[in-house]
């Protein structure tokens, strides 16, 4: 099992769409789990941090489930603006101050 | 506040020549990170360093690769001899907490390697 794990994507949705992003991780002791987004040639971008208990930002809602290894963001209304790369980021644990990036999922949102 | 800074934002070097790239983390963070980031690939850790600790060097590709931090703050990664597949975007984050917290990054130097 690869250690952050992410939908292969690309997606494209039209503006106004809902869509869901899932991301696994190998290590049940990870301590913090991060979405960034990164846009064509620039830098990634801390979108959200994901809580236990979940947390909403506005239109972005980030679920963890520790059972099962898996974190999921949700964007609703998409806009032209949310095009990007989103990159799935977790501290597996072992190294206490190392963050894993998953190869992130491209979003196109179409007019 | 101002974020973290890298200088230069582009390079471009003949194979074989040695490459200094900088790092300007945000005041006061402790933690420094550098990243490698090739076309269309996801983020590859180099090195980290956290305050006076000896810094891990454990994703360095090759003993070409060296970085300092001096003073705490500002870091230098160092490329020798560049490789053709050295091109890449190399990233710079900070952060104050360790693992525990986001890290923030930079935005880049671009090598390109002729």
């Amino acid at each position: 099992r690869k250690e952050v794990e992410q939908d292969p994507g690309p997606f494209n949705v039209p503006e106004g769409a809902t869509v869901a992003f899932n991301c696994t991780y190998s290590n049940s002791a990870s301590q913090s789990f991060f979405w960034y987004r990164q846009d064509c040639r620039k830098e990634p971008k801390l979108l959200m941090s994901v809580y236990s208990s979940g947390n909403e930002d506005g239109r972005f809602t980030a679920q963890l489930n520790r059972a099962s290894q898996y974190i999921s963001l949700l964007i609703r209304d998409s806009k032209l603006s949310d095009s990007a790369t989103y990159l799935c980021v977790v501290n597996l644990g072992g190294s206490n101050y190392k963050l894993t990036f998953g190869k992130g999922t491209l979003l196109t949102v179409n007019p | 506040g101002a974020g973290v800074s890298q200088s230069p934002s582009n390079k471009v070097t003949e194979k074989g020549k040695d490459v200094e790239l900088r790092c300007d983390p945000i005041s006061g963070h402790t933690a420094l990170y550098w990243y490698r980031q090739s076309l269309g690939q996801g983020l590859e850790f180099l090195i980290y360093f956290q305050g006076n600790s000896a810094p891990d060097k454990s994703g360095l590709p090759s003993d070409r690769f060296s970085a300092e931090r001096t003073g705490g703050s500002v870091s230098t990664l160092t490329i020798q001899r560049t490789q053709q597949e050295d091109s890449a975007v190399y990233l710079c984050a900070s952060t104050t907490s360790g693992a525990r917290g986001p890290q923030y990054f930079g935005p880049g130097t671009r090598l390109l390697v002729l």
